[in-house]
């Protein structure tokens, strides 16, 4: 059984350009979460979504941050024009269900790198 | 949100050696899990662990959600235990709180 698959694993994008960074969850699992690492720090959470919808957007920044889960295809999270301080390593978990008592399973990430 | 606090921040141990992490949130969760971040910063899933006590090989939990801590137990650690040890709690719909995570050095 696959776990939870992230690509690109490294992404380089020079300031203005855009960032594509996609999560296919595990198998059965329909409940995708998206995080943020900045360096020397813990995760802090970006979004929650069920497929073709946005269940939880409040860590995610006002402007240029979008995420999607479309009803076929992975996860999506995109950020426009990007910025030095964008710098950081993504991940993505994914569960089964929702709720109480639900583990939670993560993906090894995308580095992505702002010159 | 939840605040997650994780004692100590730093911890230097001698091959063979037990420790204990500390993880203490201020509020009540139904979700728990402990993850290790190895060196190349994969987060592996080590417990999920609401409450109750848990083991696996040298590795143990515990989780008194009522009293809002839960404790990680690594026995005769070995130089890949090294890396970053964090907790994460949740509620509701899973959205989770890290904590800054305990950065663990197994010397040989």
């Amino acid at each position: 059984n696959a776990g939870v698959m992230q690509n690109p694993r490294h992404l380089v994008r020079r300031r203005g350009q855009e960032a594509r960074l996609r999560c296919s969850p595990m198998k059965g699992h329909s409940h995708v979460y998206w995080y943020r690492q900045l360096p020397e720090e813990g995760l802090k959470f970006m979004v929650y979504l069920q497929k073709e919808n946005i269940i939880d957007e409040s860590g995610m920044p006002k402007e240029r941050f979008s995420a999607e889960f479309p009803k076929e295809g992975p996860s999506i999270l995109r950020i426009q024009q990007v910025v030095r301080g964008d710098s950081a390593a993504y991940f993505c978990a994914s569960s089964p269900t929702s709720g109480a008592y639900n583990e939670q399973f993560f993906g090894p990430g995308t580095r992505l790198t702002v010159l | 949100g939840i605040q997650v606090e994780q004692s100590p921040p730093d911890l230097i141990l001698q091959e063979g050696a037990n420790s204990t992490l500390r993880c203490n949130f201020s509020d009540s969760v139904n979700n728990l899990q402990w993850f290790h971040q190895n060196p190349w910063g994969q987060l592996i899933n080590l417990f999920y662990i609401p409450s109750g006590t848990k083991q696996n090989g040298r590795l143990s939990a515990t989780t008194v959600a009522t009293e809002r801590y839960s404790l990680l137990y690594i026995s005769s650690s070995q130089t890949t235990d090294s890396g970053v040890y964090f907790c994460a709690v949740g509620y509701n719909f899973n959205k989770f709180y890290f904590g800054s995570g305990t950065k663990l050095n197994v010397k040989p």
